[in-house]
């Protein structure tokens, strides 16, 4: 069955600007979980969606947004980059999110210059 | 500061050699999850454990829960260059909020 696909894979932007993600989950998985991983934080949980809803919320600044569509695919969006937002972001995704580990997708290295 | 704390942070052994890497939370998972991570890609799942006390080997990896389901540990018998990555723990809340510890960075060396 087809892996989480996550899209782009690289992208550069320039601070200011917007900024949307792509993942798509394996099917029939609802859950998918978005984290931003840097060298000095490791892997930081910025939110969880699950059927369309948002159930979970990490710590990050409104300026980092999602949505869930009804055939599970998920985007998240960042305005206003800062540098500090250079990162791999990593999409996952579950059946239910609870007690079952997650599938990963390859990421999106996104370099804000 | 991170809910889970992964000792040690580096390793670096000799092919042959048994290690164990620790993952500790003064929380309680109703589940937890071991990855590894190779440069570029993202984490892939290794095992989940459920049951405190509970066991699981995997080859030449063994993983253990803590009785408190509070703390897992990894152990990695005669290790080979292949086992060489970053692991990972993460522990499951009841809604779907898996948190990451920072990681072991593993290098094995022929």
């Amino acid at each position: 069955k087809a892996g989480v696909t996550q899209t782009p894979r690289y992208l550069i932007k320039t601070r200011g600007q917007q900024v949307t993600l792509s993942c798509s989950p394996i099917s029939g998985h609802r859950s998918v979980s978005w984290y931003q991983q840097t060298p000095g934080q490791g892997l930081q949980f910025l939110f969880e969606y699950f059927s369309e809803t948002q159930r979970n919320k990490g710590n990050f600044p409104g300026r980092f947004s999602g949505r869930q569509f009804s055939n599970s695919r998920s985007e998240m969006n960042v305005s206003t980059l800062e540098l500090g937002d250079s990162a791999l972001y990593l999409c996952a995704s579950s059946i239910t999110g609870t007690g079952h580990g997650y599938t990963f997708g390859s990421g999106t290295r996104l370099t804000v210059v | 500061t991170q809910l889970l704390e992964q000792s040690p942070q580096f390793l670096s052994i000799q092919e042959g050699e048994n290690l164990t890497v620790y993952c500790n939370s003064s929380s309680v998972f109703s589940s937890l999850q071991w990855y590894r991570q190779e440069p570029g890609e993202g984490p892939v799942l290794l095992v989940t454990v459920v049951t405190g006390g509970e066991v699981k080997k995997l080859k030449r990896l063994t993983f253990q829960f803590g009785d408190a389901r509070k703390d897992s540990s990894l152990h990695i018998t005669a290790a080979q260059p292949g086992d060489t990555g970053l692991y990972l723990c993460a522990g499951g809340g009841v809604t779907g909020d898996m948190r990451f510890g920072a990681g072991t960075r593993l290098t094995v060396k022929p």
